[in-house]
């Protein structure tokens, strides 16, 4: 499986847009990128996935660069309650291997009034 | 639906104990999975079953048994518990299915001391 790096913490003031990074350098062409979500003591949350295109939806948007590389994931207006540590994971589900969800450290984004 | 639910929410072992933490999903996914999350660390893959009546051994799984009861149930057993096992265990769920790209659902998280 592909591996991720992402920036141990960020930063955002309320209202604005919260951009986080993450590096996928070995992704292969049939992974995915996913973005999930811990808010503290919850278990983690989907956010957003895509494998090509950018994805929007009522929560974020998934901006892949076009060699697949890295990806953003966009809070466009953060507020106080998105902060979470954000994980990014590439996944594929070929060759039945579908089990290989692997969480890292993730981003610890701190949304601050 | 109530999603994915864990019982119990809280529980404190002596070492040596056995105890089995339960999950039930209500949305007929064919795929579940027990992760444990150690403080300051991301999940670790403890056992998954990708269908009904199958199980297989994630990245972590010394020390634990899962029995796919059903459908709806997949619960995790500790037959001697040790303090390297205190840690919080979540349950997961996913519609399963080869090419599909279904997202994975969370319980709320079982914390467990062992003491």
């Amino acid at each position: 499986d592909a591996k991720t790096t992402q920036p141990p913490s960020m930063d955002c003031a309320e209202g604005r847009a919260a951009n986080l990074p993450c590096n996928h350098s070995t992704i292969s062409g049939n992974e995915y990128v996913y973005w999930y979500r811990q808010i503290h003591s919850q278990g983690p949350q989907y956010i957003i996935h895509g494998l090509k295109n950018n994805e929007t939806n009522e929560m974020a948007s998934l901006i892949i660069t076009e060699d697949r590389k890295s990806s953003t994931l966009i809070l466009p207006h953060a507020t106080l309650r998105d902060t979470a540590v954000y994980y990014c994971i590439v996944w594929s589900n070929s060759g039945g291997s579908n089990y290989k969800l692997t969480f890292g450290k993730g981003t610890l984004l701190t949304v601050n009034p | 639906n109530a999603g994915v639910t864990q019982t119990p929410k809280f529980q404190v072992l002596k070492t040596g104990q056995s105890m089995t933490l339960q999950c039930a999903q209500d949305m007929n996914h064919n795929s579940m999975y027990w992760y444990r999350q150690d403080p300051g660390m991301g999940l670790r893959l403890i056992y998954y079953s990708a269908s009904e009546g199958t199980t297989d051994k994630g990245e972590v799984p010394n020390g634990y048994n899962v029995s796919r009861l059903n459908k709806r149930e997949f619960s995790l057993r500790l037959e001697s518990a040790a303090p390297s096992q205190t840690s919080v265990y979540f349950c997961a769920s996913k519609k399963a299915g080869s090419g599909e790209t279904y997202e994975q659902y969370f319980g709320p998280g079982t914390r467990l001391t062992v003491t």
